[in-house]
Formats: C-alpha cells, sequence, structure tokens
C-alpha cells in the first residue's frame, strides 16, 4: 500500500449504530488529519493529531469521536449521528515541519446515514 | 474566521479553450496550494506557492499567487477533457504547536467537453 488508505470507502448507517471509519498513512508523515466534505460547503477540518497528539478541534459534536493510537493510524469513530452528517470523510496526512507545507488526501469514506 | 473565495463555482467549457479561476482572501496566508479532486476521490495536490508573487507552471496549468499573499489563480491554457474535475485553493495559516490548518475554498467545478 502507498500514500494515504482509508476504509470502508462507502458506510450506511442508522442513527442508532456506532461504526468507526479507519486511515492509514505509508508516507512516513507525524501529522494527521480529518476533514468532512458536504456538497453545499467548503472541506471543513474536523480534528488535527501531530506527535499522535490532537490539537485541533473545530467543535466538532461529540458524536464524532476521533482516536490516534500512533503516527500511521487514525480513527473516527461514530454515534448517534444524524442524517445531516452524512458527508464524505477526508483522511490526510503531512509532515509537520518547517518548509513543509503539503498535505495528502486519502480516497475518503462515503457516509450515509439513514 | 479566514475565508478563501473561489470563482467561478462552475465552468464548463470547450475543448482547447483557455479558462482562470480566482481564489480569494483577506487573510494573509504563509502558502497557498491547489488541488484537483475528481469524483470518489480525495483531492491531490497540484501546487504550493510560497512566495508573494510567485509564478508557478505544471504542464498547460500556470499558477500566480499575488504579491500580498493573499490571493491566488489558476490558469488553464488549451483545457482537455482530461483536466475535468474539482478545482480547490487552500490557504495554509501554520500553527506553531503542531500541524498545518488548511482553509479550504469553495471549488470551481470545471467541465471541459470534447
Amino acid at each position: 500500500e502507498t500514500g494515504v488508505t482509508q476504509t470502508p470507502r462507502h458506510l450506511v448507517m442508522g442513527m442508532t449504530n456506532k461504526k468507526s471509519l479507519k486511515c492509514e498513512q505509508h508516507l512516513g508523515h507525524n501529522a494527521m488529519y480529518w476533514y468532512k466534505q458536504s456538497a453545499k460547503k467548503p472541506l471543513e477540518l474536523m480534528f488535527v493529531y501531530s506527535l499522535e497528539e490532537r490539537v485541533e478541534n473545530n467543535s466538532v459534536p461529540s458524536r464524532f469521536s476521533p482516536e490516534c493510537p500512533n503516527s500511521s493510524h487514525l480513527f473516527l469513530h461514530l454515534h448517534t449521528l444524524q442524517p445531516e452528517d452524512s458527508a464524505l470523510y477526508l483522511c490526510a496526512s503531512s509532515q509537520d515541519q518547517a518548509g513543509s507545507y503539503e498535505q495528502y488526501f486519502g480516497p475518503g469514506t462515503r457516509l450515509t446515514v439513514t | 474566521t479566514q475565508l478563501l473565495e473561489q470563482s467561478p463555482q462552475f465552468l464548463s467549457i470547450q475543448e482547447g479553450e483557455n479558462l482562470t479561476v480566482y481564489c480569494n482572501s483577506s487573510s494573509v496566508f504563509s502558502s497557498l496550494q491547489w488541488y484537483r479532486q475528481e469524483p470518489g476521490e480525495g483531492p491531490v495536490l497540484l501546487v504550493t506557492v510560497v512566495t508573494g508573487g510567485e509564478v508557478k507552471k505544471l504542464k498547460r496549468l500556470t499558477f500566480q499567487f499575488g504579491d500580498a499573499r493573499k490571493d491566488s489563480s489558476l490558469h488553464i491554457t488549451a483545457a482537455q477533457p482530461g483536466d475535468t474535475g474539482l478545482y480547490l485553493c487552500a490557504g495554509d495559516t501554520r500553527n506553531n504547536n503542531a500541524g498545518n490548518m488548511l482553509t479550504f475554498g469553495g471549488g470551481t467545478r470545471l467541465m471541459v467537453k470534447p
């Protein structure tokens, strides 16, 4: 595997379900991100982890719970979601150091909440 | 809140035509990135511009960063159907603690007809 991978690619869940999204980066980066992409809004940053510590949470509802067990893996645990949470959830990674700006994205998980 | 406004939101042109996409903000960014996203996939980085007034060329694509580092443009010469996709600009506000925070524009959806 190369780059940033995400599983599953598609997920349909009911509002009472609990599920998890997984992201893995094979680039040796030390920072990972979760973004939400909805049809009508720009890409929204949800969570940032650097060196496995969470450094940013843009007022995301508690029904979304991130976990970063090591610098290569990132999870997004979902529970009691709402239909408006249906979106494409993108994971990204970067190397957090001076002069490094690029983020590399995974293919995303298309989530539908019924 | 930092905002990046992209224009136009939608663009449909014939193969061989030229086009320019604009990305504007009232905020100063340490760098600005352009991504291209195809349906069902994550954004793919095209270029990063860092220095005010910088111009970068990638085959038929020309990227320019404004002198004040608040705006950018993407110009495509002789567009081809393979250029079809969602073009996103993203401004980087480096977080001194960790991670680089990207603010995304709303995107320009380009369709190039053969």
